[in-house]
């Protein structure tokens, strides 16, 4: 099994561009995740699906959406690129909120 | 207050010696709580849930003081492989937002 897998593993935008951020599961796990990790600022929720077809904001959603069309993947979007979004990008999957959250390798995005 | 302070160290410790931190939170209504180990430029990787009675995983032991709305990490004959950063996290399930918060982390070297 290959786990939690994002791509790309980094990128590099100018200011305006957008892009969009893969995260696939085979675990079969219904919770996935996205969070960004900035120095000082530990790990902030991005965004967050608790099933197929569902998607619910955290605590930093501005300028970011997602969709979770398969159960498998979860897609991080950037319309607008902008340099505070410069960061570390993880996505995470569990089997439910109780139990452990399995990482991604995560991709370093930065915005010039 | 803060939802979860760590100390960020860096914890210098030699070899053989046993080391502590504490997490604290601040939503009393916290309900899981979690140890992550990340290695640098790594994903965090679970290093151990925390139980209400305390738990011991070989030389980690977790502790839960409910009270004093912190837990806490022990790490005995500590190994040069010890050395990363240990995150705290804190569930709840606040009006259904089921979410994670972590703290900053908590850097900790071994020293030969």
């Amino acid at each position: 099994n290959a786990g939690v897998t994002q791509t790309p593993k980094f990128r590099v935008l100018k200011t305006g561009q957008s892009m969009t951020l893969l995260c696939a599961q085979d675990m079969n796990h219904e919770y996935m995740y996205w969070y960004r990790q900035d120095p000082g600022m530990g790990l902030r929720l991005i965004h967050y699906s608790v099933g197929e077809g569902t998607t619910a904001k955290g605590e930093v959603p501005d300028g970011y959406n997602v969709s979770r069309l398969k159960k498998q993947n979860f897609l991080l979007g950037l319309e607008s690129a902008a340099p505070s979004q410069t960061s570390v990008y993880f996505c995470a999957s569990s089997r439910d909120f109780y139990n452990e959250q399995f990482f991604g390798p995560g991709t370093r995005l930065t915005v010039l | 207050r803060k939802e979860v302070e760590q100390d960020p160290g860096p914890f210098n410790v030699p070899e053989g010696a046993t080391v502590a931190f504490n997490c604290t939170y601040s939503n009393s209504a916290s309900q899981s709580f979690f140890w992550y180990r990340q290695d640098c430029r790594k994903e965090p990787k679970l290093l151990m849930s925390v139980y209400s009675s305390g738990n011991e995983d070989g030389r980690f032991t977790a502790q839960l003081n409910r009270a004093s709305q912190y837990i806490s990490l022990l790490i005995r004959d500590s190994k040069l492989s010890d050395s990363a950063t240990y995150l705290c996290a804190f569930g709840d399930t606040n009006f259904g937002n089921e979410k994670l918060t972590f703290g900053t982390g908590t850097r900790l070297t071994i020293i030969p």
